[in-house]
């Protein structure tokens, strides 16, 4: 069975400060791995997916995530915070096994961005 | 394109009551799956449907159930409310569900159990 796990349910950094969110996965096949971002009040939008081409992914507003199968994760970074990006970060996995498609969410992690 | 839209945004229901929450999908997506939001279990798979067909299910009692029309919106319907199913009930749609494909969410329905 699928499961993801995000080392920290609160992380704070200044404004400027590199960002890190940590993301670990379970699958008992080659996974598809996703981030998604929460603001307030409102759906979750995505940030950036692994579909098994390069380890290294980019996704929007700055934002990065590597790949790495030795390690199982998925860990989320961002060289430079900004104030906007304060809100709750999401990883997912999914895979093919069976018909089951679905995304599996980590518990989520709060980004408080101080000025 | 339009994004994904939920109706109605918020909605207050007393124990017992039902409740069906309404889920139009981005146009010319066929797979529309639905998840429930809350502090303490997080986001939790309930259903997926594509082609008016229920394809996967999650791990919820019968009272949660749904349906998809033939234009791809669906709706999911909760009987017998209970004030744990007081959540955020959000809708997702991709074009055919693959796990590959990303998933567009709405702004999600707030239910609130009294």
């Amino acid at each position: 069975a699928q499961s993801v796990t995000q080392l920290g349910s609160h992380v704070s950094v200044s404004e400027g400060a590199l960002v890190l969110l940590r993301c670990n996965y379970s699958s008992s096949v080659p996974p598809y791995l996703f981030w998604y971002v929460q603001y307030p009040n409102q759906g979750l939008q995505l940030l950036l997916k692994y579909t098994s081409a390069a380890t290294l992914v980019k996704g929007i507003n700055g934002f990065e995530a590597e790949f790495k199968k030795s390690e199982t994760s998925f860990h989320l970074t961002k060289p430079s915070a900004h104030m906007s990006d304060a809100a709750e970060y999401f990883c997912a996995v999914s895979d093919e096994w069976g018909s089951n498609y679905k995304l599996t969410f980590g518990k989520g992690t709060l980004l408080t961005v101080n000025p | 394109k339009a994004g994904v839209t939920q109706t109605p945004r918020y909605l207050i229901k007393t124990r017992g009551q039902q409740v069906t929450l309404s889920c139009s999908p981005i146009s010319g997506h066929r797979s529309v799956s639905w998840y429930q939001q809350t502090p303490g279990q997080g986001l939790q798979f309930l259903f997926e449907y594509f082609s008016e067909t229920q394809r996967n299910k999650g791990n919820f009692p019968g009272r949660f159930s749904g349906r998809q029309f033939s234009n791809s919106r669906s709706e999911m319907n909760v009987s017998t409310l209970e004030l744990g199913d007081s959540a955020l009930y959000l809708c997702a749609s991709s074009l055919l569900g693959g796990p590959r494909e990303t998933q567009y969410f709405g702004p999600g329905t707030r239910l609130l159990v009294l």
